[in-house]
C-alpha cells in the first residue's frame, strides 16, 4: 500500500504559466515533506521542503502548500521555465523515523517554450 | 565539493550472478542511504547508515541483499544471487543531518538482471 501518491504521471504547461504538482499521503505520522527534481540519468535533487507546523513555504519561484486535514500537498512553480522540465518527486518523513523518506511515483513536468 | 558518486553507472548480469554496487558519499556526511527505483515507480527506501552502523534496514527486500559501510566512509551493496526482480536503478544518498534538510543523491546505478 503506497503511502505517498502522485496521481498525475505527467503534466504539460506553457512557459511563463503556473505549474501545479500534487501529492497525497495516507500516513498521519508524516510530519515533514520534501520535493525533489530529477533530470534523466541523474539522481534526484532536493528542491524545497515544509514542516507540518506550516501550511506554506516559498523559495523563489517554488512554493509548497500543505493541507494537513486533507493529507495533501502541492508544489507551485511560477513562472514555469523550459529548464523546469523534469520528474518531480514528493517525499515524506515521520518524526522519529527521520532516517528515511517515503517517495511517490513522480510526475513528469514538461514546460513548452 | 564533490557530490555523491556511484559505481558502476550500469551493470548487466545474468540471474544467479553476484553484483556489488559502490557509493561514495559527500565527505563528512555521516548519514548514508540506499534507495531503489523499479520500473519507473516510486523510489523505495532500502536502508540507512549512520557512520558505519546500520540505523534502519527495514527496506531491504530479503537476505540476498547485503550492505556494508566500512569505516563510515564509502558503502557497498551486494546482491547475491541476483534475481530478475532485482532490476532497477539503485540510488545512494547522503546527508549531514537527518532527511529534514534534504538528501544529496548520487546519479544511480542501473542494474539489469537477465
Amino acid at each position: 500500500d503506497q503511502q505517498v501518491k502522485q496521481n498525475s504521471p505527467s503534466l504539460s504547461v506553457q512557459e511563463g504559466r503556473i505549474s501545479i504538482l500534487n501529492c497525497d499521503y495516507t500516513n498521519s505520522m508524516f510530519d515533514y515533506f520534501l520535493w525533489y527534481k530529477k533530470y534523466p540519468a541523474e539522481g534526484p535533487t532536493f528542491l524545497i521542503s515544509i514542516s507540518s507546523i506550516k501550511d506554506k513555504n516559498e523559495d523563489g519561484r517554488f512554493t509548497v502548500f500543505l493541507n494537513k486535514s486533507a493529507k495533501h500537498l502541492s508544489l507551485h512553480i511560477v513562472p514555469s521555465q523550459p529548464g523546469d522540465s523534469a520528474v518531480y518527486f514528493c517525499a515524506a518523513s515521520a518524526m522519529g523515523d527521520a532516517g528515511k523518506s517515503t517517495f511517490g511515483d513522480g510526475t513528469t513536468l514538461t514546460v513548452k517554450p | 565539493e564533490a557530490g555523491v558518486t556511484q559505481f558502476p553507472s550500469h551493470s548487466v548480469i545474468e540471474k544467479g550472478q553476484t553484483v556489488t554496487l559502490r557509493c561514495d558519499p559527500i565527505s563528512g556526511h555521516d548519514n548514508l542511504y540506499w534507495y531503489r527505483r523499479v520500473m519507473g515507480k516510486e523510489i523505495k527506501f532500502l536502508l540507512h547508515f549512520v557512520k558505519e552502523s546500520k540505523q534502519d534496514e527495514s527496506g531491504m527486500p530479503n537476505n540476498r541483499f547485503l550492505a556494508e559501510r566500512t569505516g563510515g566512509t564509502y558503502s557497498t551493496l551486494k546482491v547475491q544471487p541476483a534475481e530478475l526482480e532485482d532490476s532497477g536503478v539503485y540510488f545512494c544518498a547522503s546527508s549531514q543531518v537527518s532527511v529534514y534538510n534534504g538528501q544529496f543523491f548520487g546519479p544511480g546505478t542501473r542494474l539489469t538482471v537477465l
